[in-house]
Order: structure tokens, then sequence, then C-alpha cells
């Protein structure tokens, strides 16, 4: 089945530093969703992208659709200590194939 | 709207036991799907369905059977736990294959 690689798998700031966290794939996808799970509780959408290049903000996060359709990045600008959590990726390929879930990158905030 | 509902939110069972984890949603999204979450291995997909009466295996099926009677709910059986199914398992729904799932609040089950 398809795969993503996501990375870092966790990371350490202070409150204030930006953030940036990608996946890649080896094949072609059509959607690129990024996701965040609290400690306990289930994954929520951040943000979706549908087409190549496309790049969407949500607040402090941004995210990109790769032009070769087979990477997504998210930024997080000025980091809070609320920001902490798993962010996942999740991607739907060619065809009427079922989302791929990255592993996640686990964000740790000081503040 | 409650959007997916998930119970129970804890489970303990022992080994050989069967249960059902109930999921349901109110959005009418024809898309629902179960996913099993482990430490470091992120969401991995076990069965889904595209609509009543239709479901299919996903990645790690083994051990669990699902049934979509009605576009709300859809439930997961474990048919003789093991405790190789310890974990947490989310239920999810989208509008159709792919888009923006929608995600319950999880069943963390641990089998003994």
């Amino acid at each position: 089945g398809q795969q993503l690689n996501q990375s870092p798998q966790s990371m350490f700031i202070q409150e204030g530093e930006d953030v940036s966290m990608n996946c890649t794939s080896s094949s072609i996808f059509n959607t690129w969703l990024w996701y965040k799970q609290d400690p306990g509780e289930g994954p929520v959408l951040l943000i979706a992208l549908y087409k190549a290049g496309e790049l969407t903000s949500n607040g402090r996060l941004t995210a990109q659709f790769g032009i070769t359709r087979k990477d997504s990045f998210l930024n997080i600008s000025a980091s809070i200590p609320s920001d902490v959590g798993i962010y996942f990726c999740a991607g739907q390929g060619e065809g009427y194939s079922t989302l791929t879930f990255g592993k996640g990158t686990m964000l740790l905030v000081s503040p | 709207n409650a959007g997916v509902t998930q119970t129970p939110k804890f489970q303990v069972l022992k080994t050989g036991q069967s249960m059902t984890l109930q999921c349901a949603q109110d959005m009418n999204h024809e898309y629902m799907s179960w996913y099993r979450q482990d430490p470091g291995m992120g969401l991995r997909l076990i069965h889904y369905s595209v609509g009543a009466g239709i479901t299919d295996q996903g990645e790690v099926p083994n051990g669990y059977n699902v049934s979509r009677s009605t576009t709300e709910d859809f439930p997961l059986r474990l048919l003789s736990a093991a405790p190789s199914q310890t974990s947490v398992y989310f239920c999810a729904s989208s509008e159709t294959y792919g888009t923006e799932a929608f995600f319950g609040q999880g069943t963390r089950l641990t089998v003994v």
C-alpha cells in the first residue's frame, strides 16, 4: 500500500519559535490533510489541500500541497504552549483509495 | 451536532472475550472507517464502509468484523480479544472517499 514518510518524529521548541514539518510519498497524492491530536482526544482537521501548489493558511498555520504532488509541509508560526500535540499528515492517492496517514510529529513547546 | 460519537471510552477485556465498539455519526456521511493507533505506528485502517450495506478491509483487518446496516452506525466487533489488540481505536466519517475525515474521541482498549 501507499506509505507516507513524516518528519521529524518529534520536536521540542521554545515558545515563540516557528515550526516546520513535512510529509513525502513515493506516489502521487490527490489530497493532503493535516490533523492535530491533543492528548486523550481524537485527531482534529487543521487544513485540507486539494490542488498541487495550493498554499492555505489557518491562523498561525500554513500548509502547502507540493508541486510534484508527492509532498506537503505544515508550518506553525510563533508557537504557543497549546500547540503541543501530535500532528499527522494524511493523503489520498489516485483513484478511489482510502486515506493514508503518516506516523505523526510530536510537538512539545516550552514556555 | 454531536459529530462522531464512540462508546465506550475505556474498556478492559480478558483474552478470548468478545465485544463491540460502537460508532455513530449524525452528519449523514456515506464513508465511515475504523483505525487503531499504537505508539510509533500512526493510524492504521482496520475496516471501512462506503455506504450502508458495503464494507471492506483495510490494512489490519484480522480479528475484527464490521457491518453497516444504517448510514449512521458502524460498529466494530472483536471476535476473540487478544493482547495484541490492546490499542486506541478511532472511528471516523467523511462525505466521500478520501475527503476530510472527522474523528470520534476514541476507545481505549486493554486486553489482559
